[in-house]
């Protein structure tokens, strides 16, 4: 079974600030990993994603995720946050052992808010 | 960019009722996924789907649940017999023809019981 865990429910920081937003997750098998977003009313969008390769991942608006597989965290990073940073971020994991057909395991969840 | 669609955004149904959440999945995926997320909770896997059966469920999806795709292009769940615990946003998602591409999500239909 897998597991992940948001350690902040709720970041608040300033605008033009760094943010960390942490996961960690537990798994006895290898994993794919992935951030979501969710702005208020809408669905869960894709923020970026580590299959294999390279650990450090970028998204196209600034977002960077580091894979460190020996401290299993997928941390989310920005040096500089816009007010339309302002969401609630999910990290999400996928078995990439072929057993579990596409179940993706998510933690609870991270409110980033920005202030000006 | 192609899009996962749910229909309806908000759904009120009495408890007992049998209630029908609709999907439709971007048009070359094939691979299909219902979630939900009670209110305050995390985003929870129900069942995934793939070439016309479900490839794997979780607890959650017992017998009061069903998941179908009746034609080409719509993908739905039903809940047969709706419990007030039923309450939640449900979301459906698609990915593409490998089980690591991203899984594309929809809005959400959000699914209240009286």
């Amino acid at each position: 079974a897998q597991s992940v865990t948001q350690l902040d429910s709720q970041v608040p920081v300033f605008e033009e600030a760094p943010v960390e937003l942490r996961c960690n997750y537990s798994s006895s098998v290898s994993v794919y990993l992935f951030w979501y977003v969710q702005y208020p009313n809408q669905g869960l969008q894709l923020l970026l994603k580590y299959l294999s390769g390279s650990t450090l991942v970028e998204s196209i608006n600034g977002f960077e995720a580091e894979f460190n597989k020996s401290q299993t965290s997928f941390h989310l990073r920005k040096p500089s946050v816009h007010i339309s940073d302002t969401a609630e971020y999910f990290c999400a994991v996928l078995n990439a052992g072929g057993t579990s057909y596409g179940k993706l395991t998510f933690g609870q969840g991270t409110i980033l808010t920005v202030h000006p | 960019e192609p899009e996962v669609t749910q229909t309806p955004s908000h759904q009120v149904t009495q408890m007992g009722q049998e209630v029908i959440l609709r999907c439709v999945p971007i048009s070359n995926h094939l691979y299909f996924y219902w979630y939900r997320q009670i209110l305050g909770q995390k985003v929870e896997f129900l069942v995934s789907f793939y070439n016309n059966e479900i490839s794997e469920k979780s607890e959650i999806f017992d017998d009061q649940f069903s998941v179908e795709r009746p034609d080409g292009s719509n993908f739905t769940l039903k809940i047969r017999s709706t419990k007030l615990e039923d309450s939640a946003m449900y979301f459906c998602a698609s990915s593409g023809n490998r089980l690591n591409q991203p899984q594309h999500f929809g809005d959400g239909t959000r699914l209240s019981i009286l």
